[in-house]
């Protein structure tokens, strides 16, 4: 079966640092473009941040560009995304997806891990 | 960066009957990067169309999606109470993806 779970979300203070990992199993991950999507408690979709499958292509929303790091190791299956200098607009559920990048679409989804950002 | 806005924001509707769900882009959208995902309560999405007018795998034929340029549509035929969901649209452009601020869909 294809899945994703992330996991490392938690309550952290602004300014502070946290980093979150998707486990990824059921394909072949090193092929797959992958990426992180959050949702702000009552609102829409934000994509946040890609990374190709070899790591040689990354791109990020301007709201995390130069605080947020993508990464993944293949050997591994996994995916991560080390936050820094975070806000309490940074609040959200983030989830890991697979990314089609013939066609640029998310065809599966994690379930999300929760991350608060308040004092 | 392209702005992708939804319309309507809420659609009530009775089972069996058809919702029309708009997506416009700020400027033209290459329509293979064009996506649908619905998303229940609790839920995470849930891919529905790709490349404008492509069905997901499992999705029922009751979901068509159409359109080019900056105006999309997803169609949803005889509705079920469990299409009761927000549906997003979604591009990609310019080296980011974008989604629409979605429009929620309500069975009565």
């Amino acid at each position: 079966e294809v899945q994703l779970v992330e996991s490392g979300g938690g309550l952290v203070k602004p300014g502070g640092s946290l980093r979150l990992s998707c486990a990824a199993s059921g394909f072949s991950f090193n092929t797959y473009t992958m990426t992180w999507v959050r949702q702000a408690p009552g609102k829409g979709l934000e994509w946040v941040s890609s990374i190709s499958s070899s790591s040689s292509y990354l791109i990020y929303a301007d709201s995390v560009q130069g605080r947020f790091t993508i990464s993944r190791d293949n050997a591994k299956n996994s995916l991560s995304l080390q936050m820094n200098s975070l806000r309490a607009e940074d609040t959200a559920v983030y989830y890991c997806a697979r990314v089609r990048w013939e066609l640029r679409y998310l065809d599966v989804w994690g379930k999300g891990t929760t991350v608060t950002v308040s004092s | 960066e392209i702005v992708l806005t939804q319309s309507p924001g809420t659609l009530s509707l009775s089972p069996g009957e058809r919702a029309t769900l708009s997506c416009r882009a700020s400027q033209s959208v290459s329509s293979s990067y064009l996506g649908w995902y619905q998303q229940k309560p609790g839920q995470a999405p849930r891919l529905l169309i790709y490349g404008a007018s492509s069905r997901a795998t499992g999705i029922p034929d009751r979901f068509r999606g159409s359109g080019s340029g900056t105006d999309f549509t997803l169609t949803i035929n005889r509705l079920e109470p469990e299409d009761s969901a927000v549906y997003y649209c979604q591009q990609y452009g310019t080296a980011l993806f974008t989604f629409g601020p979605g429009s929620k869909v309500e069975i009565k």
